[in-house]
């Protein structure tokens, strides 16, 4: 079966320090993988998603970046961290267009 | 473009009652509809689509969502409501004819209360 493994749960991290998370993805091949925010316990912002290795699309701008080096890896980075970046951060992964997305457990951020 | 709505914020039911949670929704073409469940400090978990066929889909933990064509609906029901079925209630819609890679648009979520 699949699995979504996102780490860590939970960080604080000062402004401007650097950001990594990395979500990964066993039990299947070539997914599309996700990003996205939860702000306020809310509404989803869609991030960055994926199709490929090394292919990345943005749909918001800002000092956020994602990157995908392997097939079944996600990662998204900050150089530098703002207040705003504070939020619960959501990897989720795609198998076809008519399958669920399936969400990893979250990592909630607090930049301080 | 395509759009999702859940009408209420919030919804309060007494357990053993049942439960409706309203979401409407707007595609150019034909929709492919979900609905998740959000517990705090976790994931969304999904519980039941609709891509075609019959109206009615069942899923996971005894809830089902009837789609309804004209009214461009998708409501999310249970005929009798546990107080653990209290969370974030997420429904999500995407254009069969759009692109998966972008994937689903998602209502604004609805905070279910089952009160014991």
């Amino acid at each position: 079966s699949q699995t979504i493994h996102q780490w860590p749960a939970t960080l604080v991290q000062p402004v401007g320090s650097p950001l990594s998370l990395e979500c990964t993805v066993e039990g299947t091949s070539n997914p599309n993988l996700y990003w996205y925010r939860q702000a306020a316990g809310r509404g989803l912002q869609l991030l960055f998603y994926s199709v490929g290795i090394g292919q990345i699309s943005s749909e918001v701008p800002q000092n956020l970046s994602a990157s995908r080096p392997q097939d079944r890896q996600f990662i998204l980075s900050s150089k530098k961290l703002l207040l705003s970046d504070s939020g619960f951060y959501l990897c989720a992964w795609l198998r076809d267009g008519n399958s669920p997305l399936h969400f990893g457990n979250g990592t909630r951020l607090t930049v301080t | 473009a395509q759009s999702v709505a859940q009408p209420e914020d919030q919804v309060n039911v007494a357990e053993g009652n049942p439960l409706t949670v309203k979401c409407t929704y707007s595609v150019s073409g034909n929709p492919y509809l979900f609905w998740y469940v959000q517990y705090p400090n976790r994931g969304l978990q999904f519980l039941l689509k609709y891509i075609t066929g019959d109206n009615l889909v069942k899923g996971s933990y005894g809830f089902e969502a009837e789609f309804n064509k004209s009214q461009t609906s998708f409501h999310l029901k249970k005929p009798s409501a546990l107080v653990s079925d209290s969370a974030l209630y997420f429904c999500a819609v995407r254009d069969i004819g759009a692109g998966s890679a972008r994937q689903l648009t998602f209502g604004s979520g609805t905070q279910l209360t089952v009160l014991p």
